[in-house]
């Protein structure tokens, strides 16, 4: 079975611009989960899509956002980006009614 | 409000001997608990987890402990070898209710040979 697959590996932007990041959980998954993870600060969750539903949500601005489609395939958007939008942004998928969660490589945003 | 904390940020260890990794947490509805794994320029993989039931969950090398009384958890990884250098995340969730992980801020392990 294929992994979590997140494109682009790596992105630079300059402020003020937006990206679109994309993440294709394991086939039969339908649950996808978006997480940042800075210097010292861990995993912060952002979102998570079911059944191209949000079904959870963590303390982002509203310029972080996301949507699922029918195939489970998910995207992530930030818009108007700030230097402090740097960072690793995670996708991990899961069954739905699992505990555990499996993560992409991972998109490498840096804001310039 | 941090609800899972991994007050080491880094740990150096000899090969051979014993890596004890530590966390915390704040929230009493928390009953399932995850280690990951992450190396550099990677997605964190999953090690060992634990109910809430047990207090003590064994894979090979790795064993977690989980004391509810002082919502503490640990994990230990014997005998630690180089392959094990890697940030290991704490994580935490209520296993009703569909909630989010809450992960820790993660402890650099660093295993010298």
């Amino acid at each position: 079975k294929a992994g979590v697959t997140q494109t682009p590996r790596y992105l630079i932007k300059t402020r003020g611009q937006q990206v679109t990041l994309s993440c294709s959980p394991i086939s039969g998954h339908r649950s996808v989960s978006w997480y940042q993870q800075t210097p010292g600060q861990g995993l912060q969750f952002l979102f998570e899509y079911f059944s191209e539903t949000q079904r959870n949500k963590g303390n982002f601005p509203g310029r972080f956002s996301g949507r699922q489609f029918s195939n489970s395939r998910s995207e992530m958007n930030v818009s108007t980006l700030e230097l402090g939008d740097s960072a690793l942004y995670l996708c991990a998928s899961s069954s739905g009614q699992a505990e555990k969660l499996f993560f992409g490589s991972g998109t490498q945003l840096s804001v310039l | 409000d941090q609800q899972v904390k991994q007050n080491s940020p880094s740990l150096s260890v000899q090969e051979g001997r014993i890596s004890i990794l530590n966390c915390d947490y704040t929230n009493s509805m928390f009953d399932y608990f995850l280690w990951y794994k992450k190396y550099p320029a990677e997605g964190p993989t999953f090690l060992i987890s634990i109910s809430s039931i047990k207090d003590k969950n064994e894979d090979g090398r790795f064993t977690v402990f989980l004391n509810k009384s002082a919502k503490h958890l640990s994990l230990h990884i014997v005998p630690s070898q180089p392959g094990d250098s890697a940030v290991y995340f704490c994580a935490a969730k209520r296993n009703s209710g569909n909630t989010p992980l809450v992960f820790g801020k993660g402890t650099r392990l660093s295993v010298i040979a």
